[in-house]
């Protein structure tokens, strides 16, 4: 199994900031990535495919980047509604795995 | 439009069953894969079960193996996952979700509501 480990946990920013997300493969999964977006009480929403592709109608504030293990995910301009929790997941492998999660908090 | 809806969640005991129903409209049923995400109270996501569009293969996480069973009714659009032998720890909300079907081959692309399932004595 892949394990996908995301870094901080947790993080404080105010609106208008510029965030990354961090993730990490334990084995190499190409650029099989995808992030998701959750806010409280929602089902999770598909903000980037393809490591750095932006699925349909999500802002260009969001991009994702990299490849092999090591993915991030940037904000350019934190906007209120961005505050939420944010995943990874790679789909090269079964089983599918997610990170634990960023929560994006604010400050 | 694209929809999915699950149902069939509820309270049950452990060691006993419940079988989830994801409806599916607006889009191909038989075209993508599928599969079920659940969420523990309070935690993050965790992948469960997959199905390929033409039903010939699955596959699920080692924690659910030999007491989940996902499959597909292509007759009536419906994914279900048949939960035998529920354990306190399967209690959680479980997301049916489509794979690829508004953007990339193997991406969660769409997302039902959430059905509850809570596992208690």
């Amino acid at each position: 199994e892949i394990v996908m480990t995301q870094s901080p946990a947790t993080l404080s920013v105010s609106p208008g900031e510029r965030v990354t997300l961090s993730c990490r493969a334990s084995q190499k999964i190409s650029s099989n990535l995808a992030w998701y977006q959750q806010k409280p009480g929602q089902a999770p929403r598909l903000l980037i495919y393809g490591a750095s592709t932006r699925a349909t109608g999500i802002p260009a504030r969001f991009s994702g980047s990299g490849s092999g293990t090591e993915f991030t995910l940037t904000i350019s301009s934190l906007q209120s509604e961005d505050f939420a929790v944010y995943y990874c997941q790679q789909y090269n492998n079964w089983p599918r795995t997610f990170g634990q999660g960023t929560k994006l908090e604010i400050k | 439009q694209v929809q999915l809806v699950e149902s069939g969640g509820g309270v049950v005991q452990p060691g006993r069953s419940l079988r989830l129903s994801c409806a599916a409209s607006g889009f191909t049923f038989s075209s993508y894969g599928m599969h079920w995400v659940r969420q523990a109270p309070g935690k993050g996501l965790e992948w469960v079960a997959g199905i390929w569009s033409d039903g010939r293969n699955k596959y699920n996480v080692d924690s659910v193996r030999g007491r989940f069973t996902i499959s597909r009714d292509y007759s009536k659009n419906t994914l279900y996952l048949q939960m035998n032998n529920l354990r306190v720890e399967d209690t959680a909300v479980y997301y049916c979700a489509g794979e690829g079907v508004l953007e990339w081959p193997n991406v969660f692309d769409i997302w039902g509501q959430g059905t509850m399932v809570t596992v208690s004595s």
